[in-house]
């Protein structure tokens, strides 16, 4: 399985609501990334994660949490968060991050997020 | 600071006519420079890297680092390339995060 995962495709939700995005990959890769991509422009780096534990976190507001709960899942979790949060989330995965050189980022299709 | 650069948001050229991206990138070191592509409606995807040196679906690019550019080229482009094309660069040290360029869409028109 040489595929990153995510689910769902699409969430529509309120700035009230709590939900979670989901990212999985099976290809025995140690690193795992959350990107913002919004219309046209380039990916945003949110969260790095080296062997389950959290390496980078680019100043991203509290109401966005990720979680690593092994080495093949990656969850964000999201509560109150505004419309312009919208954009499609993106999870990519690598065989290392800290520890070697720069392997090639496996990305997913993404979550598209539409906050209300 | 780092840097990549890509001066066009958007390219447009005939199908059968060469195709030039243009990258260039701003870092005191020796960085990795990559290109990824993300078509219509499907996921992002690596399409080069210098170290690699390969030709994929007929793209090259070479990392020219007196000029600090690492430009994507294809002698004849085909309508399937019409596409969003990032380049990104890798540092050294201990943050090995990709520093993105905004992206160019190229479009093969028929």
């Amino acid at each position: 399985d040489t595929e990153v995962t995510q689910t769902p495709k699409h969430l529509v939700m309120g700035m009230t609501n709590k939900k979670s995005l989901k990212c999985e990959q099976h290809m025995g890769h140690r690193a795992m990334y959350w990107y913002k991509q919004k219309a046209k422009k380039p990916p945003e780096l949110m969260f790095v994660y080296s062997y389950e534990k959290l390496s980078i976190n680019e100043s991203v507001p509290s109401r966005f949490s990720p979680e690593c709960p092994n080495s093949s899942l990656l969850n964000l979790h999201l509560h109150a968060l505004q419309p312009e949060d919208s954009a499609l989330y993106l999870c990519a995965s690598s065989q290392a991050f800290l520890r070697g050189p720069n392997y090639e980022q496996y990305f997913g299709p993404g979550t598209r997020l539409t906050v209300t | 600071a780092q840097r990549v650069t890509q001066p066009e948001k958007l390219l447009s050229v005939f199908k059968g006519a060469p195709v030039e991206l243009k990258c260039n990138y701003s870092y005191s070191g020796s960085p990795e420079l990559f290109w990824y592509v993300q078509y219509s409606r499907q996921r992002l995807q690596l399409l080069l890297r210098h170290i690699s040196r390969e030709s994929i679906k007929g793209f090259t690019a070479d990392l020219n680092k007196g000029e600090t550019s690492f430009h994507l080229k294809k002698p004849f482009a085909q309508e399937e390339d019409s596409a969003m094309y990032y380049c990104a660069l890798s540092g050294q040290g201990s943050n090995y995060q990709l520093i993105w360029g905004a992206g160019t869409k190229l479009i093969i028109k028929p």
